[in-house]
């Protein structure tokens, strides 16, 4: 069956410093991947997408998420942090043959000053 | 700008209570979804409308149901909300590609006394 796990429910990191947060899939073919990010009370915005071609990909905000097959990952990125990023993340996976998600639970980042 | 709206952001109803919320979509999408979401938890896909065709998930309980008059309205009817049933609930819309990705709605805050 399909899945996505996001390994970290929570991590924090200090303002400017790189950040990495991690998603898992279980897919049989190539996979839609998404990342979302939630605002505290606000609906989800997307951050970026994969769904072929370039292998690294570039997202609003400054994040870029690489698609890895090898290892089933497509790991969210961002090289330098901002106060403002502190919020909720979701990995989604478009599940197949289907315009439905499957979404990880979710990583809540928390930016130290 | 286009847009997905949810009328209202935030509503309260009593135990019981039958429970109308409502998304609207400018963008002329296919595809209309109702997720519940409860406090950090991933969203959780109640059911969707492909143009006219409802398509309702196994688990989502049948005091959960929904309109979808035309294009660009859907409405979530909650016949006997209860406890339980206080949640975010999320409308978003996509064009219906197995690639495209989905657009949210702020979300409707829903309270039950």
């Amino acid at each position: 069956a399909q899945s996505v796990t996001q390994p970290d429910i929570h991590i924090t990191v200090s303002e400017g410093a790189s950040l990495e947060l991690r998603c898992n899939y279980s897919y049989g073919a190539t996979p839609y991947l998404f990342w979302y990010v939630q605002s505290p009370g606000q609906g989800l915005q997307l951050l970026l997408k994969y769904f072929s071609g370039d292998t690294l990909v570039q997202g609003i905000k400054g994040f870029e998420a690489e698609f890895k097959r090898s290892q089933s990952s497509f790991n969210l990125r961002k090289p330098s942090v901002h106060w403002s990023d502190a919020t909720e993340y979701f990995c989604a996976v478009g599940a197949s043959g289907t315009y439905k998600y499957i979404f990880g639970t979710g990583t809540r980042l928390k930016v130290l000053a | 700008d286009a847009m997905v709206i949810q009328n209202p952001r935030y509503q309260v109803t009593q135990f019981g209570k039958p429970v109308t919320l409502s998304c609207s979509q400018t963008l002329n999408h296919n595809v209309m979804y109702w997720y519940q979401q409860k406090s950090s938890q991933a969203p959780k896909l109640l059911f969707h409308y492909y143009d006219k065709d409802f398509n309702n998930e196994a688990d989502t309980p049948d005091n959960f149901q929904s309109r979808r008059p035309n294009t660009s309205f859907c409405f979530l009817d909650i016949r006997s909300p209860g406890l339980g049933d206080a949640a975010m609930y999320l409308c978003a819309t996509s064009r219906g590609g197995l690639a495209d990705e989905q657009f949210f709605g702020p979300g409707t805050r829903l309270t039950v006394l």
